[in-house]
C-alpha cells in the first residue's frame, strides 16, 4: 500500500501571498487531518476532513482553510501569509478519523518558509 | 486548552541502557492515547494506540502503559540501540482531535 504523500515538499513564499498544499491519503482512508509544527512547538491540530466535510477544527485563524475531494485527496490553503506561518505542515490519514482508536498515518510534510 | 505534557524534553543514554518517558494528559473526555516515533527526516510513525485504563502494549523492546484515571502513560525502551534515537510523541485523543505533547528527544550513544 502506498503511503501518505504530500506536495510540494518545500516551498518559499513571500509575506502576503497565499499558498496551497496537497495531501493524498492512503487508499481507502477517508479522514485527512492537517497539523502545523513550528520550532519549539508540538504538532498543532489545524483541521480534519472526512468524506469531503470538515469535521473538526483547531484554534487557527480563518486564513487557514482546506477542502477534501471525492477521492479523499485534501488541500490546505493559507491566505495572506505571515512570517509566523513558516512551519512544517504535516497531513495524516486514517480510516475513521481523529475521534477514534485508529492510528494516524503521516506524510513526509511540506516545509513552508515565508520571507 | 488541553495540556499534554511530556518529560523529559530530551534524554541521552548509552547503548544497552533501558529508559522510560512520561506523558501526562487530562483525565476527562478521554478516547485514546497515541504514541509515535519521529525520526529525523522521516514521517511520524505510530507505535501504540491505547484506550483502556491499565492497557499495556508491547512491540519488540518498546512497551507502554496507560493510567486514564490519573492521566499518565509511560513508554519504556529496553536495551536501547542507536536506531532508537528519535523524538517520541504522545497524543491525547478526544472525540474531536488529537492533541500532541512536545515530545521527548532520545539520543542513544554507541
Amino acid at each position: 500500500k502506498a503511503g501518505v504523500t504530500q506536495t510540494p515538499r518545500y516551498l518559499i513564499k513571500t509575506r502576503g501571498q497565499q499558498v496551497t498544499l496537497s495531501c493524498s491519503p492512503i487508499s481507502g482512508h477517508r479522514s485527512v487531518s492537517w497539523y502545523q509544527q513550528t520550532p519549539g512547538q508540538g504538532l498543532q491540530f489545524l483541521f480534519e476532513y472526512f468524506s469531503e466535510t470538515q469535521r473538526n477544527k483547531g484554534n487557527f485563524p480563518g486564513r487557514f482553510s482546506g477542502r477534501q475531494f471525492s477521492n479523499s485527496r485534501s488541500e490546505m490553503n493559507v491566505s495572506t501569509l505571515e512570517l509566523g506561518d513558516s512551519a512544517l505542515y504535516l497531513c495524516a490519514s486514517s480510516s475513521t478519523g481523529v475521534g477514534s482508536i485508529n492510528e494516524q498515518y503521516f506524510g513526509p510534510g511540506t516545509r513552508l518558509t515565508v520571507t | 486548552i488541553l495540556n499534554v505534557e511530556q518529560s523529559p524534553q530530551s534524554l541521552h543514554v548509552q547503548e544497552g541502557d533501558s529508559t522510560n518517558f512520561t506523558c501526562s494528559f487530562p483525565s476527562s473526555n478521554f478516547y485514546a492515547l497515541h504514541w509515535y516515533r519521529w525520526e529525523t527526516a522521516k514521517s511520524p510513525e505510530a507505535l501504540f494506540v491505547m484506550t483502556l485504563n491499565g492497557d499495556e502494549k508491547k512491540k519488540g523492546r518498546i512497551s507502554a502503559t496507560l493510567n486514564t484515571k490519573e492521566g499518565y502513560s509511560y513508554l519504556y525502551i529496553k536495551g536501547s540501540q542507536p536506531e532508537d534515537s528519535a523524538t517520541y510523541l504522545c497524543a491525547f485523543g478526544s472525540a474531536r482531535q488529537l492533541t500532541f505533547g512536545s515530545g521527548t528527544q532520545l539520543t542513544v550513544l554507541p
